[in-house]
Protein backbone atom coordinates (compact mmCIF):
# COMPACT_ATOMS: atom_id res chain seq x y z
CA UNK A 1 0.00 0.00 0.00
CA UNK A 2 1.88 3.13 -1.12
CA UNK A 3 -0.35 5.75 0.17
CA UNK A 4 0.38 9.02 -1.85
CA UNK A 5 2.77 8.86 -4.73
CA UNK A 6 4.19 11.93 -6.44
CA UNK A 7 6.08 11.98 -9.72
CA UNK A 8 9.02 13.57 -10.21
CA UNK A 9 11.31 13.81 -6.42
CA UNK A 10 13.22 16.78 -7.80
CA UNK A 11 13.46 18.61 -10.85
CA UNK A 12 15.20 21.91 -12.02
CA UNK A 13 13.69 24.07 -14.61
CA UNK A 14 14.73 26.72 -16.78
CA UNK A 15 12.72 30.36 -16.10
CA UNK A 16 9.69 29.95 -18.57
CA UNK A 17 9.71 26.27 -18.72
CA UNK A 18 6.21 24.34 -18.01
CA UNK A 19 6.20 21.30 -15.67
CA UNK A 20 3.50 19.25 -14.59
CA UNK A 21 3.99 17.43 -11.57
CA UNK A 22 1.75 14.25 -10.92
CA UNK A 23 -0.41 12.69 -7.37
CA UNK A 24 -1.62 9.50 -7.13
CA UNK A 25 -3.08 8.02 -4.18
CA UNK A 26 -4.64 4.56 -3.77
CA UNK A 27 -6.51 4.56 -0.12
CA UNK A 28 -9.75 5.60 -2.35
CA UNK A 29 -9.74 8.99 -0.68
CA UNK A 30 -12.12 11.23 -2.23
CA UNK A 31 -10.42 14.55 -1.40
CA UNK A 32 -6.86 15.73 -2.37
CA UNK A 33 -4.50 18.90 -2.20
CA UNK A 34 -1.68 20.51 -3.35
CA UNK A 35 0.77 22.64 -0.89
CA UNK A 36 4.04 24.39 -1.17
CA UNK A 37 6.29 24.61 1.32
CA UNK A 38 8.82 27.48 1.70
CA UNK A 39 11.39 28.35 4.20
CA UNK A 40 9.59 30.41 6.40
CA UNK A 41 6.64 30.36 5.48
CA UNK A 42 4.87 26.89 6.15
CA UNK A 43 2.88 24.86 4.46
CA UNK A 44 0.23 27.08 2.01
CA UNK A 45 -2.37 25.31 0.22
CA UNK A 46 -2.25 25.62 -3.89
CA UNK A 47 -5.48 24.19 -4.93
CA UNK A 48 -7.35 21.20 -3.61
CA UNK A 49 -9.91 18.84 -5.41
CA UNK A 50 -12.68 17.98 -2.11
CA UNK A 51 -14.33 15.47 -4.85
CA UNK A 52 -13.65 13.78 -7.94
CA UNK A 53 -15.00 16.53 -10.86
CA UNK A 54 -14.26 19.57 -8.54
CA UNK A 55 -11.30 22.22 -7.66
CA UNK A 56 -10.83 25.14 -5.61
CA UNK A 57 -8.60 27.66 -5.10
CA UNK A 58 -6.27 27.61 -1.99
CA UNK A 59 -4.37 30.06 -0.51
CA UNK A 60 -1.63 30.77 -3.55
CA UNK A 61 -3.06 29.93 -6.66
CA UNK A 62 -1.52 32.60 -9.41
CA UNK A 63 0.62 30.59 -11.40
CA UNK A 64 -0.38 27.18 -10.97
CA UNK A 65 -3.20 25.44 -13.02
CA UNK A 66 -4.78 21.51 -11.38
CA UNK A 67 -6.79 18.55 -13.24
CA UNK A 68 -8.61 15.96 -11.18
CA UNK A 69 -8.01 13.61 -13.54
CA UNK A 70 -9.87 10.80 -11.99
CA UNK A 71 -10.32 10.09 -8.36
CA UNK A 72 -6.94 8.77 -7.92
CA UNK A 73 -5.13 11.35 -9.66
CA UNK A 74 -4.37 15.00 -8.91
CA UNK A 75 -2.12 16.72 -11.41
CA UNK A 76 -0.49 20.43 -10.36
CA UNK A 77 0.81 22.20 -13.46
CA UNK A 78 3.67 25.08 -13.69
CA UNK A 79 2.10 26.79 -17.47
CA UNK A 80 5.50 29.25 -17.28
CA UNK A 81 7.72 29.21 -14.15
CA UNK A 82 9.45 31.61 -12.22
CA UNK A 83 12.21 31.81 -9.58
CA UNK A 84 9.48 32.63 -7.13
CA UNK A 85 7.61 28.90 -7.52
CA UNK A 86 11.04 27.10 -6.70
CA UNK A 87 10.14 25.47 -3.52
CA UNK A 88 9.07 21.97 -2.16
CA UNK A 89 5.59 20.76 -3.18
CA UNK A 90 3.71 18.12 -1.62
CA UNK A 91 0.24 16.62 -2.70
CA UNK A 92 -1.90 15.05 -0.04
CA UNK A 93 -5.40 13.40 0.18
CA UNK A 94 -8.31 12.67 2.57
CA UNK A 95 -11.37 10.87 2.93
CA UNK A 96 -13.98 13.29 1.65
CA UNK A 97 -15.75 14.60 4.49
CA UNK A 98 -14.76 17.62 5.36
CA UNK A 99 -12.44 18.25 8.95
CA UNK A 100 -10.67 15.50 8.29
CA UNK A 101 -7.15 14.70 8.44
CA UNK A 102 -5.04 14.70 5.13
CA UNK A 103 -2.26 12.53 4.53
CA UNK A 104 1.05 13.48 2.27
CA UNK A 105 3.04 12.70 -0.70
CA UNK A 106 7.27 12.94 -0.24
CA UNK A 107 6.72 15.78 -1.77
CA UNK A 108 8.63 16.93 -4.97
CA UNK A 109 11.93 19.45 -4.91
CA UNK A 110 11.46 22.15 -7.63
CA UNK A 111 14.22 24.18 -8.57
CA UNK A 112 13.66 26.99 -10.96
CA UNK A 113 16.49 28.45 -12.21
CA UNK B 1 -6.70 35.73 7.22
CA UNK B 2 -6.74 33.37 9.70
CA UNK B 3 -3.54 32.29 11.35
CA UNK B 4 -2.58 28.96 13.91
CA UNK B 5 0.79 30.37 15.50
CA UNK B 6 3.32 28.38 16.80
CA UNK B 7 6.35 28.97 18.79
CA UNK B 8 9.27 28.10 16.35
CA UNK B 9 11.90 27.02 18.97
CA UNK B 10 14.17 25.13 18.83
CA UNK B 11 12.82 23.64 22.39
CA UNK B 12 15.55 21.16 23.64
CA UNK B 13 14.53 18.85 26.48
CA UNK B 14 16.36 16.04 27.93
CA UNK B 15 15.68 12.64 27.03
CA UNK B 16 13.11 11.24 28.94
CA UNK B 17 11.18 14.43 30.11
CA UNK B 18 7.64 15.39 28.65
CA UNK B 19 8.06 18.17 25.82
CA UNK B 20 5.04 20.41 25.52
CA UNK B 21 4.18 22.23 22.07
CA UNK B 22 1.62 24.49 21.87
CA UNK B 23 -0.28 26.49 19.42
CA UNK B 24 -2.81 29.24 19.08
CA UNK B 25 -5.67 29.45 16.47
CA UNK B 26 -7.57 33.04 15.41
CA UNK B 27 -10.86 31.35 14.18
CA UNK B 28 -13.36 30.37 16.80
CA UNK B 29 -15.59 28.47 14.09
CA UNK B 30 -12.65 25.98 13.42
CA UNK B 31 -13.91 22.03 14.68
CA UNK B 32 -11.02 20.10 13.39
CA UNK B 33 -7.26 20.05 14.80
CA UNK B 34 -3.86 18.17 13.88
CA UNK B 35 -0.58 17.49 15.04
CA UNK B 36 1.96 16.20 12.01
CA UNK B 37 5.65 15.57 12.86
CA UNK B 38 7.98 16.68 9.79
CA UNK B 39 11.80 15.09 10.34
CA UNK B 40 14.36 17.46 7.79
CA UNK B 41 14.01 16.74 4.27
CA UNK B 42 10.61 14.88 4.54
CA UNK B 43 6.97 15.08 4.31
CA UNK B 44 4.84 15.55 7.25
CA UNK B 45 3.47 12.77 9.11
CA UNK B 46 0.33 12.60 11.31
CA UNK B 47 0.19 12.16 14.43
CA UNK B 48 -2.84 12.86 16.24
CA UNK B 49 -6.20 14.77 15.82
CA UNK B 50 -8.65 16.16 18.20
CA UNK B 51 -12.08 17.45 17.88
CA UNK B 52 -13.55 18.06 21.32
CA UNK B 53 -12.27 20.27 24.47
CA UNK B 54 -10.77 17.92 26.72
CA UNK B 55 -7.43 15.69 26.58
CA UNK B 56 -6.91 12.42 23.53
CA UNK B 57 -4.14 10.42 24.26
CA UNK B 58 -2.20 7.88 21.66
CA UNK B 59 0.72 6.18 23.39
CA UNK B 60 3.50 8.80 24.32
CA UNK B 61 1.79 11.47 22.97
CA UNK B 62 -1.50 13.33 24.42
CA UNK B 63 -3.39 16.26 22.38
CA UNK B 64 -4.99 19.13 24.61
CA UNK B 65 -7.92 21.35 23.02
CA UNK B 66 -9.22 24.16 24.76
CA UNK B 67 -11.84 25.97 22.12
CA UNK B 68 -12.68 28.91 24.81
CA UNK B 69 -8.63 29.69 25.08
CA UNK B 70 -8.20 28.93 21.38
CA UNK B 71 -5.57 26.61 22.13
CA UNK B 72 -4.08 22.94 21.26
CA UNK B 73 -1.44 21.14 22.36
CA UNK B 74 1.20 18.03 22.06
CA UNK B 75 2.12 16.44 25.29
CA UNK B 76 5.21 13.97 24.01
CA UNK B 77 6.30 11.90 27.50
CA UNK B 78 9.25 10.06 27.81
CA UNK B 79 11.12 11.81 24.56
CA UNK B 80 13.37 10.54 22.50
CA UNK B 81 16.14 11.35 20.34
CA UNK B 82 14.10 10.15 17.57
CA UNK B 83 11.54 12.35 18.52
CA UNK B 84 13.52 15.25 16.87
CA UNK B 85 11.64 16.88 14.41
CA UNK B 86 9.56 20.05 13.29
CA UNK B 87 6.10 19.51 14.91
CA UNK B 88 3.25 20.97 12.43
CA UNK B 89 -0.26 22.30 14.15
CA UNK B 90 -2.87 22.44 11.57
CA UNK B 91 -6.47 23.60 11.94
CA UNK B 92 -9.43 23.26 9.35
CA UNK B 93 -11.23 26.78 8.11
CA UNK B 94 -14.49 25.97 9.91
CA UNK B 95 -17.72 24.18 10.14
CA UNK B 96 -17.62 21.78 6.38
CA UNK B 97 -14.31 23.26 5.22
CA UNK B 98 -12.07 20.77 3.48
CA UNK B 99 -8.94 23.18 3.76
CA UNK B 100 -6.30 23.33 7.07
CA UNK B 101 -4.19 26.27 7.64
CA UNK B 102 -0.80 25.38 9.19
CA UNK B 103 1.70 26.91 11.68
CA UNK B 104 5.16 27.37 10.74
CA UNK B 105 6.12 24.29 13.35
CA UNK B 106 8.22 24.21 16.38
CA UNK B 107 11.35 22.67 16.09
CA UNK B 108 11.92 19.65 19.02
CA UNK B 109 15.52 18.73 20.11
CA UNK B 110 15.48 16.06 22.34
CA UNK B 111 19.02 15.98 24.17
CA UNK B 112 20.61 12.17 24.70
Amino acid sequence: NAGVTQTPKFQVLKTGQSMTLQCAQDMNHNSMYWYRQDPGMGLRLIYYSASEGTTDKGEVPNGYNVSRLNKREFSLRLESAAPSQTSVYFCASSEGQPNQPQHFGDGTRLSIL
Amino acid sequence: QKEVEQNSGPLSVPEGAIASLNCTYSDRGSQSFFWYRQYSGKSPELIMFIYSNGDKEDGRFTAQLNKASQYVSLLIRDSQPSDSATYLCAVDLGAGSYQLTFGKGTKLSVIP
